[in-house]
């Protein structure tokens, strides 16, 4: 089956601490987001790739870092200079003639 | 720069009922419309996508209309069931320097089905 990875689906990080939330497609789609959802704010966007080895800041890129280092993979780290990372994160991908947008699961990050 | 509205926030019918859900945007020149179902804590799904070009898009009980020059979309639900409770989200696209494509998003209409 072809989709979207995300895990872990829960993330626990500690004061100081920088994470990583992992982002697998199979889908062969070229271009992938990341977004961040906090209740009563709609989706936001913070990184964005449309080509490996390449990648663009969305609205809230500050305080996050990713790298597209193969075509399936979009890895997000959550750095220290993130002071309010508590959000449900959201990896997707478009693809197709009519380009439609494919989301994974989503992980839930908690601050200790 | 596109701004996407959805409204009502929140809507509870009671189970049987044909509803309505509604979305506007402020640039009319979007290429497609995009409807999304989200369950909680769970992923976005893609439940309809319009292209500019048509009125209308059909998917069972579900029917999504574009009226580009309003900037208006709609997401028609016939004969609602609890299953369908959720919250529906749109989403337009749009082009940005060097060919980046980025979805705006709506922030949702939960919808309840009470049985």
């Amino acid at each position: 089956d072809g989709g979207i990875t995300q895990s872990p689906k829960y993330l626990f990080r500690k004061e100081g601490q920088n994470v990583t939330l992992s982002c697998e497609q199979n889908l062969n789609h070229d271009a992938m987001y990341w977004y961040r959802q906090d209740p009563g704010q709609g989706l936001r966007l913070i990184y964005y790739s449309q080509i490996v080895n390449d990648f663009q800041k969305g609205d809230i890129a500050e305080g996050y870092s990713v790298s597209r280092e193969k075509k399936e993979s979009f890895p997000l780290t959550v750095t220290s200079a993130q002071k309010n990372p508590t959000a449900f994160y959201l990896c997707a991908s478009i693809g197709g003639e009519q380009e439609t947008q494919y989301f994974g699961p989503g992980t839930r990050l908690l601050v200790l | 720069k596109q701004e996407v509205t959805q409204i009502p926030a929140a809507l509870s019918v009671p189970e049987g009922e044909n509803l309505v859900l509604n979305c506007s945007f402020t640039d009319s020149a979007i290429y497609n419309l995009q409807w999304f179902r989200q369950d909680p804590g769970k992923g976005l799904t893609s439940l309809l996508l319009i292209q500019s070009s048509q009125r209308e898009q059909t998917s069972g009980r579900l029917n999504a209309s574009l009226d580009k020059s309003s900037g208006r979309s709609t997401l028609y639900i016939a004969a609602s069931q609890p299953g369908d409770s959720a919250t529906y989200l749109c989403a337009v696209p749009s082009y940005s320097g060097a060919g980046s494509y980025q979805l705006t998003f709506g922030k949702g209409t939960k919808l309840s089905v009470i049985p």
